[in-house]
């Protein structure tokens, strides 16, 4: 059964790091391009960062560019998501989400890790 | 980049037909493709349309969706409603940088 966890999610200080791990199984992990998505509790869902399949393309919302870097272990079946100088607006649930590729349905939701950043 | 304009809330009444709109600001909704994604409360999206109007196998023939260029948006029509179907739901596409997400509406049931 494919299954997607995330764990690392907590409560940091502004100005702090935080990486996230993502640990998917049940499903050909190299083939999925993976996703980062965050919704702050009671509010809509909001893309953050892609990795192809191979970890040659990646991308990032404007937002979070120069302070969070997504990387991934294919051997590992891991996706991770290095968060730096936190700020009080990343304060969200952050799910790993993966998909067959860039245009296509993001099949496979984690149940999501939150992320606190406050003093 | 684009904008994907949701209608906040709908409410209809069990048995009956809903259309969620979702409206491209600005490149064509036809140019790439629109996915739907239901979430009920404490839960994970799932999806229950892809690719602008396949529905995954478990998902019912109730749900159904398209797309319109001239109004250069997509929609999600669920018929026959249930008051399992109350969730939010929301839209997705990209461009070639990035992925958006529509900000979602509050399907109630009642």
């Amino acid at each position: 059964q494919e299954q997607v966890v995330e764990s690392g999610g907590g409560l940091v200080k502004p100005g702090g790091s935080l990486r996230l791990s993502c640990a998917a199984s049940g499903f050909t992990f190299s083939d999925y391009y993976m996703s980062w998505i965050r919704q702050v509790p009671g509010k809509g869902l909001e893309w953050v960062s892609y990795i192809s399949g191979s970890g040659n393309s990646i991308k990032y919302v404007d937002d979070v560019k120069g302070r969070f870097t997504i990387s991934r272990d294919n051997a590992k079946n891991s996706l991770y998501l290095q968060m730096n100088s936190l700020r009080a607006d990343d304060t969200a649930v952050y799910y790993c989400a993966g998909g067959l590729g860039w245009d296509l349905p993001l099949d496979y939701w984690g149940q999501g890790t939150l992320v606190t950043v406050s003093s | 980049n684009f904008m994907l304009t949701q209608p906040h809330s709908v409410s209809e009444s069990p048995g009956k037909t809903v259309t969620i709109s979702c409206a491209r600001s600005s490149g064509n909704i036809a140019s790439n493709y629109v996915h739907w994604y239901q979430q009920r409360p404490g839960s994970s999206p799932t999806t229950v349309i892809y690719e602008d109007d396949q529905r995954p196998s478990g998902v019912p023939d109730r749900f159904s969706g398209s797309i319109d260029s001239s109004s250069n948006s997509a929609s999600l029509t669920i018929s026959g409603l249930k008051t399992e179907d109350e969730a939010d739901y929301y839209c997705q596409s990209s461009d070639n940088s990035s992925q958006l997400f529509g900000g979602g509406t509050k399907l109630t049931v009642l």
